[in-house]
């Protein structure tokens, strides 16, 4: 079965500081894809930043990145220049399977990041 | 971009009653829709998945009759709590594929659900 882990329940960091948020998986699929998404207070799912298994370069979104080591099945999360907004509930998720089966994501327990000023 | 219109953002019902939340896709065609259910502080667990004009595919230990999801239309799906109880009281949030891109999925604004 597919499983994510997310091992910090909680992140406290300085203004303007990196963070990395740490996210491993386990799945026999050779296909598979990782994202990660912000949820804040409000609940809502805000997409950060996908990879694919195939794909030959870590994802980069702006000030996010994907730190991407398929060997150890870890996709860590990567922040650059921490912001007082990027204080939220961050979790990983996976869609295993490829274009096969449903295609649902699997999500980790979550990190709560808290940015101090 | 893709947008999924969740209705209610928030509901609070007396026990027993039965609540209906709606989702719909604004400016796409949702053929899958994933409902997730979210207890505070915790991750997102998937209730089931539902495809447009065929019978949900509900996660183990979901109970179907009481969670009733239709998807009707390429556009709307709905997930019903019936004759709820306090314990059904958590944050309810859906997801849709919107369209062949492997990383293309669109999530709702999620309902909080209180039942009194």
């Amino acid at each position: 079965a597919q499983k994510i882990t997310q091992t910090q329940p909680g992140m406290f960091v300085q203004e303007k500081e990196a963070v990395t948020l740490d996210c491993t998986y386990d799945t026999s699929d050779p296909s598979y894809g990782l994202f990660w998404y912000k949820q804040p207070s409000s609940g809502e799912m805000i997409f950060l930043i996908y990879q694919g298994s195939y794909d030959q370069q870590n994802a980069t979104e702006g000030r996010y990145s994907l730190n991407f080591q398929k060997a150890r099945k870890s996709a860590n999360l990567v922040i650059s220049a921490s912001q007082l907004g990027d204080s939220a509930m961050y979790f990983c998720a996976m869609r295993p399977q490829g274009f096969q089966g449903a295609q649902k994501l699997v999500f980790g327990q979550g990190t709560r990041l808290t940015i101090n000023p | 971009g893709a947008v999924v219109s969740q209705h209610p953002s928030w509901v609070i019902c007396k026990s027993g009653t039965s609540v209906k939340i709606e989702c719909r896709s604004l400016d796409f065609q949702a053929t899958t829709m994933f409902w997730y259910r979210q207890f505070p502080k915790q991750s997102l667990m998937l209730m089931a998945t539902s495809n447009e004009g065929s019978k949900a595919t509900y996660e183990q230990g979901v109970e179907k009759d009481k969670f009733l999801i239709n998807h009707a239309s390429l556009t709307l799906s709905t997930l019903t709590v019936t004759s709820a109880h306090p314990e059904d009281s958590s944050f309810y949030i859906c997801s849709a594929r919107n369209g062949p891109s492997l990383r293309g999925y669109t999530f709702g604004s999620g309902t909080r659900l209180t039942v009194v």
